[in-house]
């Protein structure tokens, strides 16, 4: 069964400590991203990586940092840093472009929540 | 950052009713516009991809149109059904793989 997973659903983290978010697929996708969402706002591109060992900074990429050390696996880590981290994320990935196009859709994995106290 | 607007902001609508909404986004630079549907409890899910001015596209209720010159996308959901309640959000490529979302229109089906 082909997917995107993200562990864990919910998490909480003391203030000042660093936090990482587990994103794996299996669809065999180049590309992965990170996005957050906060009440009344929409997707917020974090970091995206469009290969393995390379990734570039997305909208908000102030205080967070990702890994793209293996095709299937795009951690990222909240460090204390990031000032305002309570949100949900979400993982996605995408398939190489068909027809030659420059974009293609999104699968999204089921989100984290992470909460901070 | 690109802004990408959709209105209205949420909506809704007694079942069977027609509806439709828009998503506004920059008209230099177009590469793709996508819109995906995201319910509670589950992961957003893709419904269309348009590449070219003029691109309609349509799934079973649902259909959307695209502007490119004048910068936007409208989505329509004929005959609407509680099961098509859901935030549906759009997205703004302006160059190879990044995209903008929307920050969504919130659909409520009344039975």
């Amino acid at each position: 069964d082909g997917g995107i997973t993200q562990s864990p659903k919910y998490l909480f983290r003391k203030e000042g400590q660093n936090v990482t978010l587990s994103c794996e697929q299996n669809l065999n996708h180049d590309a992965m991203y990170w996005y957050r969402q906060d009440p009344g706002q929409g997707l917020r591109l974090i970091y995206y990586s469009q290969i393995v060992n390379d990734f570039q900074k997305g909208d908000i990429a102030e205080g967070y940092s990702v890994s793209r050390e293996k095709k299937e696996s795009f951690p990222l880590t909240v460090t204390s840093a990031q000032k305002n981290p309570t949100a949900f994320y979400l993982c996605a990935s995408s398939p190489p472009p068909s027809g030659g196009g420059p974009y293609n859709e999104q699968f999204f994995g089921p989100g984290t929540r992470l909460t901070v106290l | 950052i690109l802004n990408v607007e959709q209105s209205p902001q949420s909506l809704h609508v007694q079942e069977g009713d027609s509806t439709n909404f828009t998503c506004s986004f920059p008209s230099s630079n177009f590469y793709a516009l996508h819109w995906y549907r995201w319910e509670t409890a589950k992961s957003p899910e893709a419904l269309f991809v348009m590449t070219l001015n003029g691109d309609e596209k349509k799934k079973g209720r649902i259909s959307a149109t695209l502007n490119t010159k004048e910068g936007y996308s409208y989505l329509y959901i004929k005959g609407s059904q509680p099961e098509d309640s859901a935030t549906y959000l759009c997205a703004f490529s302006g160059g190879y793989q990044k995209v903008t979302f929307g920050t969504g229109t919130k659909l409520q089906v009344i039975p």
